[in-house]
Parts: C-alpha cells; sequence; structure tokens
C-alpha cells in the first residue's frame, strides 16, 4: 500500500503556481520523498526528490515540514503541457516504488 | 538523466500466442529492473523485481510461468507474456535502477499491449 495521501485532483491556471500538497505521516528517518508524474499514456517521469531539505531543480521546487510528515511540490509557472497525474513516493534504496492514486494536476488556459 | 526505452511501444497479437517486451537502459548499467502493469484509469502496479543473473521475484497474484522475465545483461530485462489472453490487455512499463545509494528509477515509455 502507497504510503502517501494527495488529494485526487487539482485545477492550475495557466502561468499560475500549481503546489500539490501529500501527506507521509508515517515516513521513517532513511526514506526519501520522491515525485513523479505520468502524462497521459508515457512512462511516468521523474521530477524531483528530497530527504529534509528544500530542493529546487529546473522542473520544480519540493518543500519538506520540518517533522517531514508532509511536502509539497511547486510548479513555479505551470503550463497546459504540466496536465498529468502526479505521484507522491517515499521509498529508501532500490526498493520498488508503490504508486497511489496520485493527484490529477489540470492546467486550465 | 537516464535513459530506458521500450520495444515495441506497442503490439497487437492474437489469443494463445506469446509477446515478448524488451527495457534497455541505454546510458547507464542497471543492477535491478521493475516490471509494472497499468489498466486503464489505474495506478501502476509492481509485477516484478528483476536483478541482473539472478531469478525475478515476482508479486503475490502475478504468475511467474506467465510472465517470464529475463534479465541477461545489465543493460537489458525482458517481459515475455505467454499464452496471452485479452485480460493480458494492459500498458506494461519498465524502470531501471541504477544501484547508487539515492538514486532515482528512471521509467520507460511504456509498450501497449491489445490481445484479441
Amino acid at each position: 500500500d502507497a504510503k502517501t495521501t494527495q488529494p485526487p485532483s487539482m485545477d492550475c491556471a495557466e502561468g499560475r503556481a500549481a503546489n500539490l500538497p501529500c501527506n507521509h505521516s508515517t515516513i521513517s528517518g532513511n526514506e526519501y520523498v520522491y515525485w513523479y508524474r505520468q502524462i497521459h499514456s508515457q512512462g511516468p517521469q521523474y521530477i524531483i526528490h528530497g530527504l529534509k531539505n528544500n530542493e529546487t531543480n529546473e522542473m520544480a521546487s519540493l518543500i519538506i515540514t520540518e517533522d517531514r510528515k508532509s511536502s509539497t511540490l511547486i510548479l513555479p509557472h505551470a503550463t497546459l503541457r504540466d496536465t498529468a497525474v502526479y505521484y507522491c513516493i517515499v521509498l529508501s534504496g532500490n526498493t520498488p516504488l508503490v504508486f497511489g492514486k496520485g493527484t490529477r494536476l489540470s492546467v486550465i488556459a | 538523466g537516464a535513459v530506458v526505452s521500450q520495444h515495441p511501444s506497442r503490439v497487437i497479437c492474437k489469443s494463445g500466442t506469446s509477446v515478448k517486451i524488451e527495457c534497455r537502459s541505454l546510458d547507464f548499467q542497471a543492477t535491478t529492473m521493475f516490471w509494472y502493469r497499468q489498466f486503464p484509469k489505474q495506478s501502476l502496479m509492481l509485477m516484478a523485481t528483476s536483478n541482473e543473473g539472478s531469478k525475478a521475484t515476482y508479486e503475490q497474484g502475478v504468475e511467474k510461468d506467465k510472465f517470464l522475465i529475463n534479465h541477461a545483461s545489465l543493460t537489458l530485462s525482458t517481459l515475455t507474456v505467454t499464452s496471452a489472453h485479452p485480460e493480458d490487455s494492459s500498458f506494461y512499463i519498465c524502470s531501471a535502477y541504477r544501484g547508487l545509494a539515492e538514486e532515482t528509477q528512471y521509467f520507460g515509455p511504456g509498450t501497449r499491449l491489445l490481445v484479441l
């Protein structure tokens, strides 16, 4: 079973920031928070991951709360091509990714 | 980022035939590869874990004699769906793990299988 909880769907206006929340209250000390997204009929795409510090890359920012029980993925300027299902996953090492239902983000023009 | 390919991207076959799907890590060596299956409007479900040179580990409910996995090299894993039936029609996706600490897994583009 997935160890994370995400809202089933969200809408975001094009050009605005998309903030996708994730609860992972049972995360253990050696588990990382990973975010992937899946655009329709494609394989999942890695976005970003972190342990306890906030992270930023060319795609997104990841904000992890101090107690590590939740996190937020931020797409700073959402475009129509960011419409996808976003998955928040916690894991350590080379264990397989367990996908929950994710959040379906719809970016609206 | 690392690139994983799958071949074929889509395949249509007759019921009772076997279909082989290839998963390749193009620019890195993958110590572990995972095979997932995704039915319409559902999330990805793990089928099996494949380590190079050893037998695959299958998830509960996945028939190992029906879904044959071979991980003969550090860059190639194959999934063979034997005696395919219409209920095996699905989107099959592999991922590859390089084996470094904190290293992420990279996914292939998926193979859509339709069994008639």
